[in-house]
């Protein structure tokens, strides 16, 4: 059974501080992973890809890859109140398999 | 609106009625994807279908559920016999190639189905 693990939270951050986000997998031939963004009663949207060990930053969000570790993170610099929502982490192998999510709260 | 669209957004049904939840896909994507999510949990994988074919079933529950994509026309999941239990928010997901490794899924905005 193919598994997606993360701390379901919350986690709380002050406001401009990092915010980080982990998630580990237990398939080592998965290929791709996302990081989504869910607000209460909305539907996730696609905030990072990663595919290749080591980091990739795009503006406030970094997310990093260590395949041998089987783990993938995402920080989050100079948190903002809207970032708070619950962030799912996914794998894709054969089929995208969803964590079932970290609750994020930033402290204004 | 290009994205993936989903209707209705809530719909109610009382036991043992049928729900008809529909998906039309992002323009130009033949992938598309069934999730389920009830409170407080993550996104549960139900099937993956693309036109006229349904690719992995395997997070189907064998009775009173059914999905297709027609040639023409939305992706229908189909809930026979609702009971309590199925009530939850029903995601679609499309994308536009499975094969290719770098083709993330983009979500349409859910059905809130509830059950009286």
């Amino acid at each position: 059974q193919k598994e997606v693990e993360q701390n379901s939270g919350p986690l709380s951050v002050p406001e401009g501080a990092i915010a980080s986000l982990n998630c580990t997998y237990s398939d080592r031939g998965s290929q791709s992973f996302f990081w989504y963004r869910q607000y209460s009663g909305k539907s996730p949207e696609l905030i990072m890809s990663i595919y290749s060990n080591g980091d990739k930053e795009d503006g406030r969000f970094t997310a990093q890859l260590n395949k041998a570790s089987q783990y993938v993170s995402l920080l989050i610099r100079d948190s903002q109140p809207s970032d708070s929502a619950t962030y799912l982490c996914a794998v894709k192998d054969d089929k995208i398999i969803f964590g079932k999510g970290t609750r994020l709260h930033i402290l204004p | 609106n290009a994205g993936v669209m989903q209707n209705p957004r809530h719909l109610v049904r009382r036991r043992g009625q049928e729900a008809r939840l529909r998906c039309s896909p992002m323009k130009g994507h033949s992938h598309v994807y069934w999730y389920r999510q009830l409170p407080e949990e993550g996104l549960k994988f139900m099937v993956y279908l693309q036109k006229e074919n349904i690719i992995d079933e395997s997070g189907m529950p064998k009775e009173r559920f059914s999905a297709e994509f027609p040639k023409e026309g939305p992706s229908i999941l189909r809930i026979q016999q609702v009971v309590r239990g199925d009530s939850a928010a029903y995601f679609c997901a499309s994308s536009a190639a499975f094969t290719a490794r770098n083709q993330p899924q983009h979500f349409g905005d859910g059905t809130r189905l509830s059950i009286l």
